[in-house]
Formats: structure tokens, sequence, C-alpha cells
């Protein structure tokens, strides 16, 4: 089974729509994150939480909002959905980081999302 | 605050020869760096990373990259190339200034052609 998963894998959805992009991660990591990529943007950061009661906006959170709802699960969502919204979305999770070594990211599948 | 720029877009590169990706970073200390590959429909698989010590790293699929301080790259490299490269190829860039939050560049896609 994958490490990191989420669901749903595609969605399509109408501008105004609530949608609820999900992630799950087995691998008893503190720290979570969601991206979303754009072509030619690389990677950019939504949110990211460094345990449970620790959740921080990142770069680009304007519209969109997040609940960490156990260690293991770290929920995106987009209260009303409009169509610039649309894109390839990542969550990612990492260990903390110990003295001398950086923090690796492990990502998911990514959940690409359609807003008409 | 730190930045990541990868020159190239897109590189189209023949079967069998070398391939060289650049990445240059912009942070005052050392930063940790990070080369990822997203083949197409997947997510994010790591290639390889520098955190300290030996300026050559080596990392899965027989890539390698050179950390230069001077030159503020780290750039990947494969001696040569199979048709399964083909994919996207990211450079991140994390500091503890920053609580080790990684900043990507934009990409470079690799076409491998027969």
């Amino acid at each position: 089974d994958a490490d990191v998963t989420q669901t749903p894998r595609n969605r399509i959805t109408k501008t105004g729509k609530r949608i609820m992009l999900e992630c799950s991660q087995t691998k008893g990591h503190d720290r979570m994150y969601w991206y979303r990529q754009d072509p030619g943007l690389g990677l950019r950061l939504i949110y990211y939480s460094f345990d449970v009661k620790d959740i921080n906006k990142g770069e680009i959170s304007d519209g969109y909002s997040v609940s960490r709802q156990a260690q293991a699960k770290f929920s995106l969502s987009l209260e009303s959905a409009i169509p610039n919204q649309t894109a390839l979305y990542f969550c990612a999770t990492s260990d903390v980081p110990t003295a001398g070594a950086g923090n690796e990211q492990f990502f998911g599948p990514g959940t690409r999302l359609t807003v008409l | 605050a730190q930045s990541v720029t990868q020159p190239d877009i897109h590189i189209t590169v023949s079967e069998g020869a070398s391939l060289e990706l650049r990445c240059n970073y912009s942070y005052g200390a050392t930063p940790y760096l990070f080369w990822y590959v997203q083949s197409p429909g997947q997510g994010l698989q790591l290639l390889l990373k520098y955190f300290s010590g030996d300026t050559l790293v080596q990392g899965i699929k027989g890539f390698e990259a050179e950390f230069k301080r001077s030159q503020s790259s780290f750039n990947l490299r494969k001696p040569s190339v199979h048709w399964s490269d083909a994919a996207e190829y990211f450079c991140a860039v994390g500091a503890r200034s920053n609580d080790y939050k990684l900043s990507f560049g934009a990409g470079t896609t690799v076409t491998v052609r027969a």
C-alpha cells in the first residue's frame, strides 16, 4: 500500500461549489503539506502543518482552508471553487528534521482538479 | 528568501546520450538540495538529496548531482539516458531558517528520442 494517499484522484466541479481533497499517510510523520502544481510554475505551497495543533499558511493560501484531523490526515478545502483553482494538487509528508540533516518530503500521487 | 531557478524548460535528448539538468538556487547559508522526478500521471519521487559532506551525490536510477557553492548550483546528470527517463524534473531547496520548507523550481521536461 502507498505511504501517502490522496482522494479523489480526479475531480471535476463547478464554480462556486465546495470541495474537499483528502490526504492520509502511514509514515508516522508529524509534518504534512499541501501544494498545487501549475504548468511552468512548479509546486507552490498552500498550507502546511507541523503537528495536529499547528497549521500555517503557505505562499498561496487565499481561497483555501485546511483541517488536520489527526496525525495521519490532512484535508484541503476550497470553500467556493473558481476556475483558476484548476490544477494538480499534491499532499506531502516529512519527518521532523534532525541536526545536520534536512527533511525529505514524500509525496502522494496527486489530485487533478478541474473547476468549470 | 530562498528561490530556485531551472533555466531549461524543455530538453530533448537521444537515448543513450548524456543528460545534464541545471539548477541554481538563491540562499545565503548552506541549503538542503533535492532533485525530484515526476513521471506522467505520477507523483514526485526523490532522485537524490544533498545535506552536507561530499559535494557529488549519487541517487537512484543512475543519476548524480554536484553541489557547487561558488556557483550556487546543483546540476543533475546521467551518463546514458534511457527512454524511461522521459519525465519532468524538479529541483528544490530547503533551509533551517525557513523551517525546512521546500521551494521548487519550475521544472524541466525531458523528452527522450529513439
